[in-house]
């Protein structure tokens, strides 16, 4: 079946912009997951969906960054205000919720704020 | 906190040869799942293989083996008879079973860079 999607595959944005990453989960998955990927930082976790529940933003590093999730699918990232830090491959991933809870990740979407 | 590391420099080993990447964790977790992935230069994180804290037996999937020494809180990945495609950057990972929601993010290391020579 079709895997995670993501879309832009690449963005190339000026600082100060605002962007939106999207997710495309495996259908029936009900947890879903953002992730960055930065030179120096490996992977790190930004947010994560799970059903109806309220998402856990726990990993998420300033207020210019939120996510949401509509219909409990496809989910959006948005930066807003961008800089150069920002600059960085962003994951998405989701999982089935049960069993061993593997997560199955998207292409990523490789942001570069000039 | 749980934290994973990777500290081999890049890997390198002969095609059809068998290659050991190591990993080891600290976590203060009772339960907690083990994760291998594989990331090639089309950037797409590829589940290799999981290992419950539980399980008894060292998790297997088809060519990669986890060698799981939970008293050494060490979970290496094993490839055997390496192909070129094969070559990748490999990420440790773990999470926490029990709870769900602000526990069920996976925690990475740094990678492994493994090359494999024809």
């Amino acid at each position: 079946g079709a895997g995670v999607s993501q879309s832009p595959s690449n963005k190339v944005t000026e600082k100060g912009k605002d962007v939106e990453l999207r997710c495309d989960p495996i259908s029936g998955h009900t947890a879903l997951y953002w992730y960055r990927q930065s030179l120096g930082q490996g992977l790190e976790f930004l947010i994560y969906f799970q059903g109806n529940s309220a998402p856990d933003k726990s990993g998420l590093p300033s207020d210019r960054f939120s996510a949401e999730r509509t219909g409990g699918s496809v989910s959006t990232l948005t930066i807003q205000r961008t800089q150069q830090e920002d600059s960085a491959v962003y994951l998405c991933a989701s999982s089935s919720g049960t069993g061993t809870y593997e997560q199955y990740f998207g292409p990523g979407t490789r942001l570069t704020v000039t | 906190a749980q934290k994973i590391t990777q500290t081999q420099p890049g890997m390198f080993v002969q095609e059809k040869e068998a290659v050991t990447l190591d990993c080891t964790y600290d976590t203060s977790d009772q339960s907690y799942g083990l994760f291998w992935y594989k990331q090639p230069s089309s950037g797409e994180m590829i589940f290799l293989i999981y290992q419950g804290s539980y399980d008894e037996q060292n998790a297997t999937e088809g060519r990669y083996s986890l060698n799981f020494q939970k008293a050494r809180k060490s979970a290496n990945l094993v490839i055997s008879a390496s192909q070129l495609g094969d070559s990748a950057m490999y990420f440790c990972a773990m999470r926490e079973l029990i709870r769900t929601g602000a526990n069920s993010k996976l925690t990475f290391g740094k990678g492994i860079t493994l090359s494999v020579r024809p």
